[in-house]
């Protein structure tokens, strides 16, 4: 249990779906992200919000929707998806932004799968 | 974008074999942190090292951070089971407008057998 806990833990979607990924931290965090990991590839870092604010978008498609209604829920809203866009979505907070040697706590993910 | 690699990409290993993962980059990193992914599971910070030479242990892990903080390695002693996951390692890159970002490596899967 890393106090970060991310809802659907699975999902499957067709391409003119939409729906939605949650994280939600427990720690008192001040700065969450967004990662996709792809099989082959390293983590990509998508979003980093900042005391609810967004404070980096990694070049990431409009298909793909952050929102941090406050600092310990983030959500992903996903429309329009594309097969390669299937991923595990994990989502991770730190104390505050990036500092060095500062430790990330991840979530366990959201494994999705576009049809 | 600094690059980190790893290597192998994949291991698997007899219980009880002593093993060691490297992390290389061009690129000189003011910290380094390795993180263990277990299956089914977010990644878990193990250590983080920020002295060039400094060795830290944690049990039967060994980790190394390189005199020029451009490398690392992980040194398992006597590898068990519970061991098994993605090992992925990581480095602050210089700060941006959003502070220090990390680079993630391609990771290293190990398997290890009963």
């Amino acid at each position: 249990e890393t106090g970060v806990t991310q809802t659907p833990r699975h999902l499957v979607m067709g391409m003119t779906n939409k729906k939605s990924l949650k994280c939600e931290q427990h720690l008192g965090h001040n700065a969450m992200y967004w990662y996709k990991q792809s099989a082959k590839k390293p983590l990509e870092l998508m979003f980093v919000y900042s005391l609810e604010e967004r404070v980096e978008n990694n070049s990431v498609p409009s298909r793909f929707s952050p929102e941090c209604p406050n600092s310990s829920h983030l959500f992903l809203h996903l429309h329009t998806l594309q097969p390669e866009d299937s991923a595990l979505y994990l989502c991770a907070s730190s104390q505050d932004r990036y500092q060095p040697a500062g430790e990330l706590f991840f979530g366990e993910g959201s494994r999705l799968t576009v049809l | 974008t600094q690059l980190l690699e790893q290597s192998p990409q994949f291991l698997s290993i007899q219980e009880g074999e002593n093993l060691t993962v490297y992390c290389n980059s061009s690129s000189v990193f003011s910290s380094l942190q390795w993180y263990r992914q277990e299956p089914g599971e977010g990644p878990v910070l193990l250590v983080t090292v920020v002295t060039g030479g400094e060795v830290k242990k944690l049990k039967r892990l060994t980790f190394q951070f390189g005199d020029a903080r451009k490398d690392s390695s992980l040194h398992i002693t006597a590898a068990q089971p519970g061991d098994t996951g993605l090992y992925l390692c990581a480095g602050d890159e210089p700060p941006n407008n959003a502070g220090n970002m990390l680079t993630f490596g391609g990771g290293t899967r190990l398997m290890v057998k009963p």
